[in-house]
């Protein structure tokens, strides 16, 4: 299993632009979701979603879209980059709660906005 | 507003220390608090706790929860350079099916010869 994997690892973008950041996993796990992690704060949850069709917001949503199509997919959209969303983006996955609730991290995007 | 704090921010300690690291939480709809060890890249899982005083272990390193007083500390004993890391607390916010971790800032670790 290749687990979680994010593409792009880097990008940098200039103010205005649109991008995809792109997650896949490959262990048939039901929910998703996209972190960013700034320094000094810690991982903040942007968007989620519990299984395919179905997604929700997290803490810091605006800015950013995401869907959900596949089991294995889960995109996260920037409509229109801002310097504020330069961060370190990691999506993580896991099964629904079941009393376990491991949540595994692809190993992040790194983003710069100018 | 649901909070995670971790003490200390960082802690400098030579190879062999034993260390003990803080979480303590604010959060509605409490699930479980999971421990995260990060290095350069994504965090990788160290441990999920539940039930207040049962202490989970693995290797060197245990933890242990507190429902009452609302905490939780990471113990890393006879401390090793691959220890160097950040430590992540996180706490995981029942929404029906639905999960969602709240993480504190994380204590940086730098173990030293």
């Amino acid at each position: 299993n290749a687990g979680v994997t994010q593409t792009p690892k880097f990008q940098v973008l200039k103010t205005g632009q649109s991008m995809t950041l792109q997650c896949a996993q490959d262990m048939n796990h039901e929910y998703m979701s996209w972190y960013r992690q700034d320094p000094g704060m810690g991982l903040r949850l942007i968007h989620y979603s519990v299984g395919a069709g179905i997604t929700d917001q997290g803490e810091v949503p605006n800015g950013y879209n995401v869907s959900r199509s596949t089991t294995e997919d889960f995109p996260l959209r920037l409509l229109s980059a801002a310097p504020s969303q330069t961060s370190v983006y990691f999506c993580a996955s896991s099964r629904e709660w079941s009393g376990i609730n491991e949540q595994f991290f692809g190993p992040g995007t790194r983003l710069t906005v100018l | 507003e649901d909070k995670v704090v971790q003490s200390p921010l960082s802690l400098v300690v030579h190879e062999g220390d034993t260390v003990t690291l803080n979480c303590s939480y604010e959060v509605t709809n409490f699930r479980s608090l999971l421990w995260y060890k990060q290095e350069k890249k994504a965090p990788t899982f160290l441990f999920m706790l539940t039930s207040s005083g049962i202490e989970k272990k693995s290797g060197r390193l245990s933890s242990i929860l507190d429902k009452k007083e609302l905490f939780s500390i990471l113990n890393i004993t006879a401390t090793q350079t691959g220890d160097s890391a950040v430590y992540l607390c996180a706490v995981d916010r029942s929404t029906g099916t639905a999960s969602k971790l709240t993480f504190g800032t994380g204590t940086r670790l730098q173990v030293t010869l």
